[in-house]
């Protein structure tokens, strides 16, 4: 069975503090994705990685960083988290170098930012 | 660039209603596209995809038909239930779009018993 974990469900921090979320998968997929999902905007790219030590920024990525040291780990970080960066924020992986196969993703982290 | 523009929500249906959420696209290339559901407290899911023109997906009573004439890519159900009631997104993929997917804003669908 495919899988994307990431590492919390729900997290709450404090605004100027620095916040790692972390992303698994199991599928030796090439391609990783951030996106972060808030109602009414949809979800909305911040980052995405298509091979090891590659990233590329999507369209939100102001206030963010990742990491990908390995194929199967994709992180993601708030240097310094601010109030509206409080959101859903969506993990997915896809083998590379196919249109025709889909995005997995992974639950899920709730941040708030207090 | 690319992008993928679908009926705004929240849709709300009576079980057994018949069900369509529009989707629409642009894209430069020829995209594969594919609709995504989420329900309450998790990620997304894949409900079915379609790779071509005049592609039929299927999965679990839904159906979407790729149509480039109409860069449409329509999703209907015949019969829902209360069990359908989640966030429905429309997708594409393609290389013109740099690799990235493109997905719509949306839809929430809740279903009365």
């Amino acid at each position: 069975d495919v899988k994307v974990t990431q590492s919390s469900r729900y997290l709450v921090k404090r605004t100027g503090e620095k916040v790692f979320l972390e992303c698994v998968q199991d599928m030796d997929h090439e391609n990783m994705f951030w996106y972060r999902q808030d109602p009414g905007l949809g979800l909305r790219l911040i980052y995405f990685s298509y091979d090891v030590k590659m990233k590329e920024k999507g369209d939100i990525p102001e206030g963010y960083s990742v990491s990908r040291e390995k194929k199967e780990r994709f992180s993601l970080i708030l240097e310094s988290a601010s109030t509206n960066q409080t959101s859903m924020y969506l993990c997915a992986s896809k083998l590379a170098d196919s249109e025709n196969t889909e995005a997995f993703f992974g639950q899920g982290t709730r941040l708030t930012v207090v | 660039g690319d992008s993928v523009t679908q009926m705004e929500g929240p849709v709300t249906l009576s079980e057994e209603a018949f069900l369509t959420i529009n989707c629409t696209y642009t894209a430069t290339g020829y995209p594969s596209l594919f609709w995504y559901v989420q329900y309450p407290g998790e990620g997304l899911q894949l409900l079915l995809k379609a790779t071509k023109a005049d592609d039929k997906g299927s999965n679990k009573g839904f159906e979407a038909t790729y149509r480039k004439e109409t860069t449409s890519f329509h999703l209907e159900k015949g019969s829902v239930q209360v069990s359908d009631s989640a966030v429905y997104f429309c997708a594409l993929f393609s290389y013109s779009s740099a690799s990235k997917i493109i997905f719509g804003s949306g839809t929430r669908l809740s279903i009365r018993p």
